[in-house]
């Protein structure tokens, strides 16, 4: 069974320019989450989609982040313009249902870093 | 707002070693609590969980939790740690809406 896979595994980017980073959940995963790393912090929950629906976006930092997932298959998760603070590592994860929605399996991750 | 806290950020031990890591977290209501492991150079992964019943849970690898609802914590054990342990351990709290909340996690690093 292939993982979750993520795409790309590093970008270096310039203030103001975009960036989309992709995520490819495990086939069958209804639910697909995005968390970010800045370094020295904890890992953060960013969104929530359950198929192609946002079931929760609280943790979108600001209207700079725009996330989608098309089909209830991948997701996208664009930042424009980045900010500096934007660096971090961009985790994606998806699980199934019930209390498996917990048990999320993650991919490795992107490393984005603004300059 | 729900938060988890843990207590060392870099632990180093030898092999043979016994290992505690420290985890609070802050809600006080039904709680389902995790560990997750980011091996070095791989993806973050489960090691163990606690939605009810034993408070004491067993996990991967030979790693188990203890749940105290007094004290808040879910601290993480091995009676014996390996090199292969090294790695960067998470805990973690399940939200309302299905994310998980972090820890800042705690980096172990095993001499062999």
């Amino acid at each position: 069974e292939a993982g979750v896979t993520q795409f790309p595994s590093h970008s270096v980017i310039e203030k103001g320019q975009t960036v989309t980073l992709r995520c490819d959940p495990i086939s069958g995963h209804d639910n697909l989450y995005w968390y970010r790393r800045v370094m020295g912090k904890e890992i953060k929950f960013l969104l929530h989609f359950v198929k192609e629906s946002k079931q929760d976006e609280s943790g979108m930092p600001n209207n700079r982040f725009l996330a989608e997932r098309t089909g209830g298959t991948y997701s996208t998760l664009k930042v424009q313009p980045a900010e500096l603070e934007d660096s971090g590592v961009y985790f994606c994860a998806s699980s199934l249902t019930g209390l498996a929605v917990y048990e999320q399996y993650f991919g490795p991750g992107t490393r984005l870093t603004v300059t | 707002a729900q938060s988890v806290s843990q207590h060392n950020h870099h632990v180093i031990l030898s092999e043979a070693a016994s290992l505690e890591l420290g985890c609070n977290y802050s809600y006080g209501g039904t709680v389902n609590l995790f560990w997750y492991v980011q091996y070095p150079g791989q993806h973050l992964q489960l090691l163990l969980k606690y939605f009810s019943g034993d408070p004491l849970v067993k996990g991967i690898k030979g790693f188990e939790a203890e749940f105290i609802k007094s004290k808040f914590s879910f601290n993480l054990r091995k009676p014996s740690v390996q090199w292969s342990d090294t790695a960067e351990y998470f805990c973690a709290v399940g939200g309302s809406q299905g994310n998980l909340i972090f820890g800042k996690g705690t980096k172990l690093s095993v001499k062999p």
